[in-house]
């Protein structure tokens, strides 16, 4: 069983930039989160995709954004990057069946 | 007031004691409980979920969950210091089935 990947590992930006993270779900998961972690926090809810569509939003402004594709894949897409952007951006798949989600190995993204 | 309180630690204790991460949260609604363990700059793993009242054990690993104080734990026996590392409890519930987290405890258990 595959389970969820994400890439890249690793990413520095410019303030201002756009960027694009990627995301596989595990097989058999229909369903993507995405989660921003902040230092010493805990995972914030981004947004979630079922069925290509958006399906719950957290507190995050619309420069925020995403995709999920047939396949289940999905992106995460944020504009304009600012400081406090920076952080370790979680993917999260999961069934609709069952609230439990799997996390892959997360995205640390650094804004400069 | 924070939806999902967690004591954040750190927490430091010697090889084979028992230890025991709690959490409170104030929202009714979540349906299910979950513990993830993660370790530095990795992604959270899935420890332990419920769905209900009372005990759910796992080999050295227990989950306790209070619908009706809203308290949740996880008991970790026999700790050794391969158990170091982060736990976030994770509640859910509602059609989005979104996750809200604690803020973790960090670990570390003493050789």
């Amino acid at each position: 069983e595959t389970g969820v990947t994400q890439s890249p590992t690793h990413l520095i930006k410019t303030r201002g930039q756009q960027v694009t993270l990627r995301c596989s779900s595990q097989s058999g998961h229909n369903t993507v989160s995405w989660y921003q972690q902040a230092l010493g926090q805990g995972p914030q809810f981004i947004f979630q995709y079922y069925r290509e569509e958006e399906n719950g939003r957290g507190n995050f402004p619309p420069r925020f954004s995403g995709l999920q594709f047939p396949n289940y894949s999905s992106e995460l897409n944020v504009n304009a990057l600012e400081l406090d952007d920076s952080a370790l951006y979680l993917c999260a798949s999961s069934t609709t069946e069952q609230g439990v989600a799997f996390f892959g190995q997360g995205t640390r993204l650094t804004v400069v | 007031q924070k939806e999902v309180e967690q004591d954040p630690g750190p927490l430091s204790v010697p090889e084979g004691a028992i230890v025991s991460l709690n959490c409170t949260y104030s929202n009714s609604a979540f349906q299910y409980f979950m513990w993830y363990r993660q370790y530095s700059r990795k992604g959270p793993e899935l420890l332990m979920y419920t769905y209900s009242s009372g005990n759910k054990e796992d080999g050295r690993f227990t989950a306790q969950v209070d619908k009706s104080s809203k308290y949740i734990s996880l008991f970790i026996r026999d700790s050794q210091p391969s158990d170091s590392a982060t736990y976030l409890c994770a509640l859910g519930g509602g059609s989005a089935r979104q996750l809200t987290f604690g803020s973790g405890t960090q670990l570390t258990v003493l050789p």
